[in-house]
């Protein structure tokens, strides 16, 4: 079965960079593209970018350019999200999730990690 | 960016009513929408995507329809389960972006 299973929760400084990382199982790795989702407390979702497993292209949201980075480990099955200076504001629950449908970059998702949530604090 | 527009942003129901959802996007995008279930504290699941189209293993309690720029997610029989908040997704052009939520409590 599909699983997406993500890092543990981390608490960071303003200014700081923090990686979050989903490991998939369960289906060919590289066959599927993945989101990166967030979620701040309280709030709905937003769309931060999307990566492709096989060769590691990605597209960011404008709101995260320069910030973010999505990279990935065929060998282990697993893709990163690194953010980079951070402020209170990027506080939220992260979420990876596969893309439906094989090597698609305008797709929905089918699976979802199970989030990790990233404090921002002085 | 497009944007999306839930309505009602929340509802009250009881178990076994109708429940009907609409989202609206700001330009047409066709049918590339879909539309998901949080509960609290738990991460989305997929629900519908293609506008109309039942992810595997969702209940037909729940259907999709609309294209262009005006859409609905109806629940035809509101379970226990089904109280949650729910979310649309346009997925036709970058940044995709999410509707604001509908959250459906019971009454």
């Amino acid at each position: 079965q599909v699983q997406l299973v993500q890092s543990g929760a981390e608490v960071k400084k303003p200014g700081a960079s923090v990686n979050v990382s989903c490991k998939a199982s369960g289906y060919t790795f590289s066959s599927y593209y993945m989101y990166w989702v967030r979620q701040a407390p309280g709030q709905g979702l937003e769309w931060m970018g999307i990566i492709n497993p096989s060769g590691g292209s990605t597209t960011y949201a404008q709101k995260f350019l320069g910030r973010v980075t999505m990279t990935r480990d065929t060998s282990t099955s697993m893709v990163y999200m690194e953010l980079s200076s951070l402020r209170s504001e990027d506080t939220a629950v992260y979420f990876c999730a596969r893309v439906r449908g094989s090597s698609s970059w305008y797709e929905t998702v089918d699976y979802w990690g199970q989030g990790t949530l990233i404090t921002v604090s002085s | 960016d497009i944007q999306m527009t839930q309505s009602p942003s929340s509802l009250s129901a009881s178990v076994g009513d109708r429940v009907t959802i609409t989202c609206r996007a700001s330009q047409a995008i066709s049918n590339y929408l879909a539309w998901f279930q949080q509960r609290p504290g738990k991460a989305p699941k997929s629900l519908i995507y293609a506008a109309s189209v039942l992810q595997s293993g969702v209940p037909s309690e729940f259907s999709g329809s609309g294209s262009g720029t005006d859409f609905t997610l109806t629940i035809s029989s509101l379970q226990p389960e089904d109280f949650a908040t729910y979310y649309c997704q346009q997925y036709y052009s970058y940044p995709f972006t999410f509707g604001g939520g509908t959250k459906v409590e019971i009454k």
